[in-house]
Order: C-alpha cells, then structure tokens, then sequence
C-alpha cells in the first residue's frame, strides 16, 4: 500500500483558519469512512483529534473538524493557535485489518 | 482510563535479537486489537501490523512481513514486537497503539514510544 499523501507544510496566522489534505484512493480513503487524525508535537506518541472522518474526541478541542469527498479526508482547523503547531498525520482502514498512514503534514502557526 | 504503557528504550548490536513490549489497562484486553507503528528519525509513521489479543490472530504490513514478529500474553494483557536479527535500519521510535471502538476504525489510543537503537 502507498502512503496516503498529504501537503508537506500548512501555515497560518493566530485566528485563521487552515485545511490539510489526505489523498488516498478507492482501496482506502474512498471506500471506508473509517479515516483519524493524529496531531503529533516533537518528542511526543501521536494524540486523535479525529476519529471516524469527523468525530472528535473528549478533550479536543472543537476547533478540529473532519470531511471526506470522494479519496480525499481533509482536517480543517479553525481559530488557529500557537498549540496546534505541531506534525499531522491521517491514516485510514485499507481492509483485511490492514491501515495506511498519510505522509503527514507539518503546520506551523505565523 | 485507557493506558498503554510501553518498555524502555533499546540499544543492541547489529544481529542481537530483541524483544519489546506494551502492557495495557483500562479496557477489555481482548475486545480489541493492537497494533505496532514505526517512525524513523525525522519521518513519518508507518503500520507494521497488528493482533487480535482475543485469538492471536496477526496481521502484517506487506512491508515488515517477515521481517518482525508480533505476539501477545492475554494473561498479562501484553502485547509484544520482536525481532530475531537486528538492523542498523531498524533503528526507530516503536509506538503501540489500539484499535477504535468501531471495527475497523484506525488507532484511539497509543502508547508513549519505545525508542529502539541500533549500532555497532
């Protein structure tokens, strides 16, 4: 399986909002909406933000939201802070119990 | 609380073999499965695999078939990595993580790494 592929870099300002990308195919994204976000800082194991496409977790903040069209899982986060500087990573169920991550994306706040 | 706590970390010689492991709490041991996750030096993850602590049953990334092996203690509630001859390359942070409540669904949970390094 291929790594699902998202943009490298993603930046904002405080307040603004931004979208990550995550291209997949009809194997994986397309075919299941069983897509997670992990927001992973430096040093530090992965944490949800989202999981199920569009689900979030306890805890997380409600600023992170999941969509899906077609192969493609985006994670829009909105009223960016300083905190969400960090590297992103989708990973979707690619079937027969077997997952695939995404490329990851490294977002860093202006 | 779900808690997945993972061994200290590793440093071994080229071909010594290896094995670490992730003792989980919190939840039904059995009900879901857990899987190892790789991520080398300044890159991303990657799935190496996972088991169905309830039976066993392992699956492999096409990549790392072979090349480790993935077991667990339902005993214990214990998952393990292991590998029989290391590699320079296989030097790595090793995450454990567990299978969403949905079937299916990818990691909710993860452990807090287990960093492996080998050198000669």
């Amino acid at each position: 399986q291929s790594a699902l592929t998202q943009p490298a870099s993603v930046s904002g300002s405080p307040g603004q909002s931004i979208t990550i990308s995550c291209t997949g195919s009809s194997s994986d994204v397309g075919d299941y909406n069983l897509v997670s976000w992990y927001q992973q800082h430096p040093g530090k194991a992965p944490k949800v933000v989202i999981y199920e496409g569009n689900k979030g977790p306890s805890g997380v903040s409600n600023r992170f939201s999941g969509s899906k069209s077609g192969n493609t899982a985006s994670l829009t986060i909105s009223g960016l802070q300083a905190e969400d500087e960090g590297d992103y990573y989708c990973c979707s169920y690619a079937g027969y119990s077997s997952y695939v991550f995404g490329t990851g994306t490294k977002v860093t706040v202006l | 609380e779900v808690q997945l706590v993972q061994s200290g970390a590793e440093v071994k010689k080229p071909g010594e073999s290896l094995k670490i492991s992730c003792k989980a709490s919190g939840y039904s041991f059995t009900s879901y499965w857990i899987g190892w996750v790789r991520q080398m030096p300044g890159k991303g993850l990657e799935w190496m695999g996972i088991i169905y602590p309830g039976d066993s049953d392992t699956r492999y990334s096409p990549s790392f078939q072979g090349q480790v092996t993935i077991s667990g203690d339902k005993s214990i509630n214990t998952a393990y990595l292991q590998w029989s001859s290391l590699k320079a390359s296989d030097t790595a942070m090793y995450y454990c993580a567990r299978g969403g409540t949905v079937r299916g669904a990818p990691p909710d949970s993860w452990g807090q790494g287990t960093q492996v390094t080998v050198s000669s």
